[in-house]
């Protein structure tokens, strides 16, 4: 059953320190999208990828935030250093473009991050 | 720029009633719209979709219905269920592909 597999599940730390969520997409899905969700906010798209290509990660802060694939089966979400407002669940979500194909996300379970 | 927002955050049903949600949407350009569920402590999971050349979609137990000239999109779900309640969300893609914008979500309660 091909799902989207995220890592940790949850995430207490401290402010100030490094925290990196990983996140392997559904094998043969070419996007992959990092979502923030608050009560506030709702959901967010930090970034997302096409091919392990970055296409849009305007909706991340990026003096603190980076987000990379170094690989076909691997997105990281990294923030250093964490602050108390990135409290939050950070989805990633895995979809299928090829041949101009539009259609559902498949969303992994999520990360859920405090920082105290 | 794309918006997609739901008119109401909340909504509660009696089990076996019929449940509807509704969305607006502020963009027009849009190849498709789509229902998510989440439950709680999960991620959201891919309902129905339907292309915006149609009209209705149904599924098993829901309907999906868009009506473009008031830019209004609407899931009715019947016979409600307990495991119906979730948060549900509309989302509808830009024109980047893949893309999707998502609404801020309504809250489902079923009480038996």
């Amino acid at each position: 059953d091909a799902r989207v597999t995220q890592t940790p599940r949850h995430k207490v730390t401290e402010m100030g320190q490094e925290v990196t969520m990983r996140c392997q997409p559904i094998l043969g899905h070419n996007t992959v999208f990092w979502y923030r969700q608050t009560m506030m906010q709702g959901l967010e798209l930090l970034a997302y990828f096409r091919n392990r290509a970055p296409l849009d990660d305007s909706g991340m802060p990026k003096d603190r935030f980076s987000a990379e694939m170094p690989d076909a089966t691997l997105a990281t979400l990294k923030i250093q250093p964490s602050e108390p407002r990135d409290s939050a669940v950070y989805f990633c979500a895995s979809g299928d473009t090829t041949g101009g194909r539009t259609g559902e996300l498949f969303f992994g379970e999520g990360s859920r991050l405090t920082v105290l | 720029g794309e918006s997609v927002g739901l008119h109401l955050p909340t909504l509660s049903v009696q089990e076996g009633d019929n449940s509807i949600i509704n969305c607006a949407y502020s963009n027009s350009a849009s190849d498709y719209f789509i229902w998510y569920k989440q439950e709680s402590g999960k991620g959201p999971q891919f309902i129905i979709d339907i292309r915006s050349n149609m009209d209705k979609r149904q599924g098993q137990r829901v309907t999906v219905l868009l009506n473009k000239t008031v830019k209004h999109l609407s899931l009715q779900i019947a016979a409600t269920q307990p495991g119906d309640s979730a948060v549900y969300f509309c989302a509808k893609g830009g024109s980047t592909l893949g893309r999707l914008y998502f609404g801020r979500g309504t809250q489902l309660t079923v009480w038996p």
